[in-house]
């Protein structure tokens, strides 16, 4: 089984608005820890967002934030006030705490955003 | 700043080639792992290393092996380059579980063509 899902390949959103990326997830363990990654076309990988399975509040970093729910195994994040330099692939990322150091990486989803 | 660096940014090898990627981190991280990259595919682990002379095969090693001699440098070797080979290649590093969010540092990539 996919231990993470990103089921939007691609996403369009217009400027100025906000959007959200879906991310589901698989594991028993009951430590972990959720994070989100940026793409631009020049490739390199650029960390967003982190979410503990601990963590009681949703993560929020400047104009990202995490909607972390725990029960329903989902950590989408959330892009406030689009802006065209977050037109990049991104990608949801889990470590299991208790099974090693292995990073798990969903599809990827590609947003576009429209002035 | 954490620094992750690789040896080439653009790679062309013909078949048969045996292949050196070269990954070097600053940062004293224990952990360090190498991806491959192909679009609709997201990220798949080929091996990744704990610590140094250890390392543990992940979802797609087969054509592949790596070497770790020293902590701050993790190399991945093709033994003989195929056409199939041809991806970006995506090292990262990250410090032990547990140590914070401990997220994965990424290097700039390398784009190998195999010919």
């Amino acid at each position: 089984a996919q231990k993470i899902t990103q089921t939007q390949p691609g996403m369009f959103v217009q400027e100025k608005e906000a959007v959200t990326l879906d991310c589901t997830y698989d594991t028993s363990d009951p430590s972990y820890g959720l994070f989100w990654y940026k793409q631009p076309s020049s490739g390199e990988m650029i960390f967003l967002i982190y979410q503990g399975s601990y963590d009681q509040q949703n993560a929020t970093e400047g104009r990202y934030s995490l909607n972390f729910q725990k029960a329903r195994k989902s950590a989408n994040l959330v892009i406030s006030a689009s802006q065209l330099g977050d037109s990049a692939m991104y990608f949801c990322a889990m470590r299991e705490d208790n099974t090693g150091n292995q990073f798990y990486f969903g599809t990827g989803t590609s947003l576009t955003v429209i002035p | 700043d954490v620094k992750v660096t690789q040896s080439s940014r653009y790679l062309v090898k013909r078949t048969g080639e045996k292949v050196f990627l070269e990954c070097v981190q600053d940062m004293d991280h224990e952990n360090m792992f190498w991806y491959r990259q192909d679009p609709g595919l997201g990220l798949r682990l080929i091996y990744f290393s704990y610590d140094v002379k250890m390392k543990e095969k992940g979802d797609i090693p087969e054509g592949y092996s790596v070497s770790r001699e020293k902590k701050e440098r993790f190399s991945l070797i093709l033994e003989s380059a195929s056409t199939n080979q041809t991806s970006m290649y995506l090292c990262a590093s990250s410090p032990t579980a547990g140590q914070g969010k401990s997220e994965q540092y990424f290097g700039p990539g390398t784009r190998l063509t195999v010919t």
